[in-house]
């Protein structure tokens, strides 16, 4: 059965530094995707980046970068630069097959200290 | 585009009541799910259908019944309330394209239900 475990359930980081998230999966899919989300106080849900199973490079966008490992099976979520509007639970969930249905992990609390 | 509209924001509910979460997109996607998210838990697929008229089952999809007539809308029913289903509900939805970013899953703000 497909997994996604995230073993860090808070984390600190002092402004401006880089902090890493870690995420691994358990899938026998040879095509996959993982994703992660990022949860504010308020409660949405906010789309942070996506890396495909067959993507040669890691995923960027802006601040955030997937360090993507495949043989290791993990998706670890970079950011570099910590401001305190980081501070938030994040999401690491993977696509099961190729419809919608993702799979979510328990989340990590990330407080960004100033 | 309004993305994926939730209605109401919150709702109490007495053990054995109905109610029916609403969910709306005008981005015409194919897929859209229902998950729950229980407090330190990540969320739980409770229904998902993948267009007008097919619906199917996901990892927690007892005490709720879904329908999809239009591709629009995706009601979320709980027929008889438990305290068991008190929880935040976010409808999503999702294109159909090809593009690598056509995976990324469009969140409503939630529902937040509590059942006494």
């Amino acid at each position: 059965a497909q997994k996604i475990t995230q073993t860090q359930p808070g984390m600190f980081v002092q402004e401006k530094e880089a902090v890493t998230l870690d995420c691994t999966y358990d899938t026998s899919d040879q095509s996959y995707g993982l994703f992660w989300y990022k949860q504010p106080s308020s409660g949405e849900m906010i789309f942070l980046i996506y890396q495909g199973s067959y993507d040669e490079q890691n995923a960027t966008e802006g601040r955030y970068s997937l360090n993507f490992q495949k043989a290791r099976k993990s998706a670890n979520l970079v950011i570099s630069a910590s401001q305190l509007g980081d501070s938030a639970m994040y999401f690491c969930a993977m696509r099961e097959g190729w419809g919608g249905k993702l799979i979510f992990g328990q989340g990590t609390e990330l407080s960004v200290k100033p | 585009n309004a993305g994926v509209t939730q209605t109401p924001k919150f709702q109490v509910l007495k053990t054995g009541q109905s109610m029916t979460l609403q969910c709306a997109q005008d981005m015409n996607h194919e897929y859209m799910s229902w998950y729950r998210q229980d407090p330190g838990m990540g969320l739980r697929l409770i229904h998902y259908s993948v267009g007008a008229g097919i619906t199917d089952q996901g990892e927690v999809p007892n005490g709720y019944n879904v329908s999809r007539s239009t591709t629009e809308d995706f009601p979320l029913r709980l027929l008889s309330a438990a305290p068991s289903q008190t929880s935040v509900y976010f409808c999503a939805s999702r294109g159909g394209s090809t593009l690598t970013l056509s995976y990324e899953q469009y969140f409503g703000p939630g529902t937040r239900l509590t059942v006494t």
